[in-house]
């Protein structure tokens, strides 16, 4: 079975400053790890992925994760802020074995950026 | 041109009563997803389909029945809605499938059902 736990239902920071969000998963195999975004009454927007080779994804928007293995952690990041951030993030994860493609997503976490 | 829709946007009904939400994507990908949104954002995979064919399909009452007549089209009709039922309901595709598939879900901008 593969899981995916985001730990904070919110996350609040002010502009400028360098935001974390955090997500750890669990699989069989190896993961396939992704984030999404979700602004108000919209569908989630593909942010970036991790599949294998470098442990730094950087994505678009200016956002990146950092895949950890020892710790089975896929934190999101972003050296600077903006209010237009704020929005919902999920964390997700598939099993590189195969399993179709069920993409499990965590609960997400809401990211308030205050000017 | 939007790369997934969903139609329609709101659906508003009464308990009993049966719907179908549709769902289009123009991207020429071969797999597409219903998801489930509850009150709480809480996403949680419905069906799945690859070519025509069901791949997956997740704890889900039999009210629930997904339609894909082609590739690019993957419909979704609930017979004898429920208050449970009340939710957004996300359409999504893919390219690939099992080990060929490594890349990202475009998704609709969701179908919120409310049900009376």
């Amino acid at each position: 079975a593969q899981s995916v736990a985001q730990p904070e239902d919110q996350v609040n920071v002010a502009e400028g400053n360098p935001l974390t969000v955090k997500c750890t998963y669990s699989v069989s195999g190896n993961p396939y790890l992704f984030w999404y975004v979700q602004y108000p009454n919209r569908g989630l927007q593909f942010l970036l992925k991790y599949i294998t080779g470098d442990n730094l994804v950087k994505g678009s928007y200016g956002f990146e994760a950092e895949f950890n293995k020892s710790q089975t952690s896929f934190h999101l990041k972003k050296p600077s802020a903006l209010v237009s951030d704020s929005a919902l993030y999920f964390c997700a994860v598939r099993d590189g074995l195969g399993a179709g493609n069920m993409l499990t997503f965590g609960g997400g976490t809401r990211l308030m950026v205050k000017p | 041109d939007t790369a997934v829709s969903q139609t329609p946007k709101y659906l508003v009904t009464q308990m009993g009563n049966d719907k179908s939400i549709k769902c289009e994507q123009n991207l020429g990908h071969d797999t597409m997803y219903w998801y489930k949104q509850d009150s709480k954002k809480f996403l949680k995979i419905m069906f799945s389909y690859n070519n025509k064919e069901l791949i997956i399909n997740e704890t889900v009452p039999n009210r629930f029945s997904p339609k894909s007549p082609d590739k690019a089209h993957l419909n979704l009709h609930i017979n004898s809605l429920e208050l449970g039922d009340s939710a957004v309901y996300f359409c999504a595709s893919s390219q690939g499938f099992g080990l060929l598939n490594t890349g990202e879900l475009f998704f609709g901008e969701g179908s919120r059902l409310t049900v009376l």
